[in-house]
């Protein structure tokens, strides 16, 4: 059965360093998305991405965070110069052979960001 | 604001009880209700997406109903590998997801 997949599972950095996460998304599937869960709290949106741009995004997605699709299969969130408050579990999400983005999103397995 | 609110917060049920699990959400718009399975440390599990009021899905142990303002995650004759976290989410019009902060469900044997 097709899955996301994501890498690292767990990233350790320092304040101020740069990191990305990396997904492999369903390969039929057009939108992908990035959410993140602060331990704790509830799972929260940050952006969508849907035909090589940036259809939506959350409050939390400000200029230190960008996204990318280098190639046909890899999708990645870059976060510029780590904040403590950036320490969470990010997931990777896509949906959809179709342009309907009200199907359901598949989430990888996450990863576990640590800024010390 | 667009908001998704679970209840309980938690629920501890002995092997075999039944019960039901609760999603309410702000009633704009709705394009799609989605039921999650999250085990610790892992990524949401997708369960069932329901589109209108009036529709069921079920799954095994697992039953999800739709009104026009809430959902409900019915749990017949629970084991303990259903215990896990249950997350609900609703698509209100646009792309993103907004999750709810799920229901604790622990199952004794």
């Amino acid at each position: 059965e097709p899955e996301v997949t994501q890498t690292p599972s767990h990233q350790v950095t320092q304040m101020g360093q740069e990191v990305i996460l990396r997904c492999v998304p369903i390969s039929n599937h057009l939108y992908f998305y990035w959410y993140r869960q602060i331990l704790g709290q509830k799972v929260e949106f940050l952006v969508s991405f849907y035909n090589n741009e940036i259809s939506e995004k959350s409050e939390i997605f400000d200029d230190q965070f960008s996204v990318e699709r280098p190639d046909g299969s890899n999708f990645t969130l870059k976060i510029r110069s780590t904040k403590l408050e950036d320490s969470a579990m990010y997931f990777c999400a896509s949906s959809s052979p179709k342009l309907d983005p009200s199907y359901e999103q598949y989430f990888g397995p996450g990863t576990r960001l640590t800024v010390t | 604001e667009d908001q998704v609110t679970q209840s309980p917060e938690a629920l501890r049920l002995q092997e075999g009880e039944s019960s039901s699990l609760n999603c309410s959400y702000t009633v704009s718009g709705l394009r799609g209700l989605f039921w999650y399975r999250q085990d610790p440390g892992k990524g949401p599990e997708f369960l069932f997406t329901l589109y209108s009021a009036g529709e069921e899905k079920e799954k095994e142990r697992l039953k999800a109903t739709l009104t026009k303002k809430e959902s409900f995650l019915h749990i017949t004759a629970p084991k303990p590998e259903d215990s896990a976290t249950y997350l609900c989410a609703v698509n209100f019009g646009n792309e993103k997801l907004t999750f709810g902060t799920g229901t604790r469900l622990t199952i004794i044997p």
